[in-house]
Formats: C-alpha cells, sequence, structure tokens
C-alpha cells in the first residue's frame, strides 16, 4: 500500500511566519504534487516535482515555494504567511511509467489557519 | 483552456435512489479521466478511471467525446456513498501525469 504522510494535521500561525508543510511517501514515486482544497474551488496544483531537485509551477504558485532534495520527501514553504493561504494542502505522489498516467496517491492533508 | 466542469454543488438522494453525478471537461484532445472520492475524515482516494472501463463500489462512467462529458452513475445509491466526489482530467500532452479537478459535487444519501 502506497503511503503518503503529512508532517501536521492542524498548524495554525501568524500573518508573516514562514511555514513548512512537509510530505513523505514510501513508494518510490518519481512525481509529487502540493493542491490547495478549498469549498467551492475543488483542488487547485500550487507545485509539482518529476525529479529530485526539479519542479514546476502549477496553477496558482504564487505566494509559496518548493524544495524537493530527497525523491520521498517534497516540501511546501510558505515565506510569508497570510490570511488568505487558510486551506486545506493536500500532497499526492505519483509514479511515473513512461507515457502511461498513473494514479495519484493522496496524503491525509493539513489544515492550515493563518491569523 | 484545459477545465472540468461539476455543475452540482451539492446533490441529495434518498437510499435506493439512482444518482448521476455531472462531469463535463474542456480538452481538444483525449484526455484520461478519474473520479476520486473523499470520505468523510478520509483521504482522497481514487474511485475509478475512465480507461479500465470498470465498475467500483456499484459506480460506473462513461467518457462521451461529442459531449465532451463523464458522468458517475450508480442505479442505487447507499447511505455509505455518502462523501465528495471530484472528477479529473489528465491531459494525455505535456508529460507529468498532471491532474485538473473539477470544484467537486458532495453526495448526500439519505436513509
Amino acid at each position: 500500500d502506497v503511503k503518503v504522510t503529512q508532517s501536521s494535521r492542524y498548524l495554525v500561525k501568524r500573518t508573516g511566519e514562514k511555514v513548512f508543510l512537509e510530505c513523505v511517501q514510501d513508494m518510490d514515486h518519481e512525481n509529487m504534487f502540493w493542491y490547495r482544497q478549498d469549498p467551492g474551488l475543488g483542488l487547485r496544483l500550487i507545485y509539482f516535482s518529476y525529479d529530485v531537485k526539479m519542479k514546476e509551477k502549477g496553477d496558482i504558485p504564487e505566494g509559496y515555494s518548493v524544495s524537493r532534495e530527497k525523491k520521498e520527501r517534497f516540501s511546501l514553504i510558505l515565506e510569508s504567511a497570510s490570511t488568505n493561504q487558510t486551506s486545506m494542502y493536500l500532497c499526492a505522489s505519483s509514479l511515473y511509467s513512461g507515457g502511461i498516467k498513473e494514479t495519484q496517491y493522496f496524503g491525509p492533508g493539513t489544515r492550515l489557519l493563518v491569523l | 483552456a484545459q477545465r472540468v466542469t461539476q455543475p452540482e454543488k451539492l446533490l441529495s438522494v434518498f437510499k435506493g435512489a439512482p444518482v448521476e453525478l455531472k462531469c463535463n471537461y474542456s480538452y481538444s484532445g483525449s484526455p484520461e479521466l478519474f473520479w476520486y472520492v473523499q470520505y468523510s475524515r478520509q483521504r482522497l482516494q481514487l474511485l475509478l478511471r475512465h480507461i479500465s472501463r470498470e465498475s467500483i463500489k456499484g459506480f460506473t462512467a462513461d467518457l462521451n467525446k461529442g459531449e465532451t462529458s463523464f458522468h458517475l452513475k450508480k442505479p442505487f445509491a447507499q447511505e455509505e456513498d455518502s462523501a465528495m466526489y471530484y472528477c479529473a482530467l489528465n491531459p494525455l500532452s505535456g508529460g507529468y501525469n498532471k491532474l485538473i479537478f473539477g470544484a467537486g459535487t458532495r453526495l448526500a444519501v439519505h436513509p
């Protein structure tokens, strides 16, 4: 069974703080993703990574950065948290199989509240 | 532009009633389409993918390229089907296995 874990289930931070969200997968997947999930908007892709030290912007990268120093770990960084970044953050991973698009496996989510 | 539209935020039915969750997509090529489900207090998980042409938990979904739709159907809803359902599109071009999600539909099945 693929396991995707996220370091925190709930986080409360103050405006302007630097926030780190960590994600780890144990299935040697090449691809990792960060989404935010908001009611009425669904899931929106923030960043993704297809290999160590490689990253690509998703649809809403503004205010976020990412780091992937090891294959199993993908970090989302909020350089200076703002109240509009209050959301549920989901991490996902998938195996890249050449031209075949594999299923994405999701973590349990981190609910971030920025005060 | 690539887009997935789920027109209903909430679908409320009684147990035993048929269910159809609508999904329309906008994509010029041949996409790969999925339904993901999130039960209360559980993580988002794959329900089914169109390429497999399978029935999972009694749900089926048929890709209609003419209508650019991928509606999710079940003939007899159960209370345990209550969940949030997301339709997702994976464009087969561009690589990297990205998914584009719809806004989601909450299915509430009442006894």
